[in-house]
């Protein structure tokens, strides 16, 4: 299996642009995740989804956050308008639920916002 | 509610010297802990799970519950060792992974 695969590995924006962050799961995965990687704050999750449905969104910074996941081989992490603040390392993780909790990240994407 | 401590944001130690990063949780349950390596730029990949009782890359963790601590430990620190390791914590009911803020692991030549 390919593992984890997000797009944009890299994206440089302006602030206020809307920004699209896409990740595939493991094939087979029934959860799926989206973290933030900060130097200041670490690593936080943002929300996670079971077979597609979000579970728990209480990470999603404000309401310019969104998430979906319309199949069980796609999800998407929208910013619109981005800030700033924004600035970070989105990874999006999943996991076989049937198989234990451990759970495999992807290469995560870099976004600055200018 | 889970938490996960990693009291040390950086760790640094010179080559051949012994390792130990430590990880101390908080819950009520029955935890299942993890270590996570970042290497420069990279992905979080699994290091270690306490339930496989492995060692990988000569790191070693025991879980001491009476301690409620998962610390990291190799004998002889290598220079590819230099990375980020986050240890994180899972609950019953398999919800999510608590992690830690991270410690920096720096070995020098």
């Amino acid at each position: 299996d390919a593992g984890v695969i997000q797009s944009p590995r890299h994206e440089v924006t302006e602030m206020g642009q809307e920004v699209t962050l896409r990740c595939k799961p493991i094939s087979g995965h029934n959860s799926l995740f989206w973290y933030r990687q900060t130097m200041m704050r670490g690593l936080e999750l943002l929300i996670y989804f079971n077979n597609n449905v979000p579970i728990d969104d209480s990470g999603m910074p404000e309401d310019r956050f969104s998430a979906k996941m319309p199949n069980a081989s796609f999800s998407t992490l929208k910013i619109q308008p981005s800030e700033p603040r924004d600035s970070a390392v989105y990874f999006c993780a999943s996991r076989d639920r049937n198989s234990g909790n451990t759970i495999y990240f992807g290469e995560g994407s870099w976004l600055t916002v200018v | 509610a889970q938490r996960v401590t990693q009291p040390e944001k950086l760790l640094s130690v010179f080559k051949g010297a012994p390792v130990e990063l430590k990880c101390n949780y908080s819950y009520s349950g029955s935890p299942e802990l993890f270590w996570y390596v970042q290497y420069s730029r990279q992905r979080l990949q699994l290091l270690l799970r306490h339930i496989s009782r492995e060692s990988i890359k000569g790191f070693t963790a025991d879980l001491n519950k009476g301690e409620t601590s998962f610390h990291l430990k190799k004998p002889f620190a290598q220079e590819e060792d230099s990375a980020m390791y986050y240890c994180a914590l899972g609950s019953t009911g398999y919800s999510t992974l608590t992690f830690g803020k991270g410690t920096m692991l720096l070995v020098s030549p």
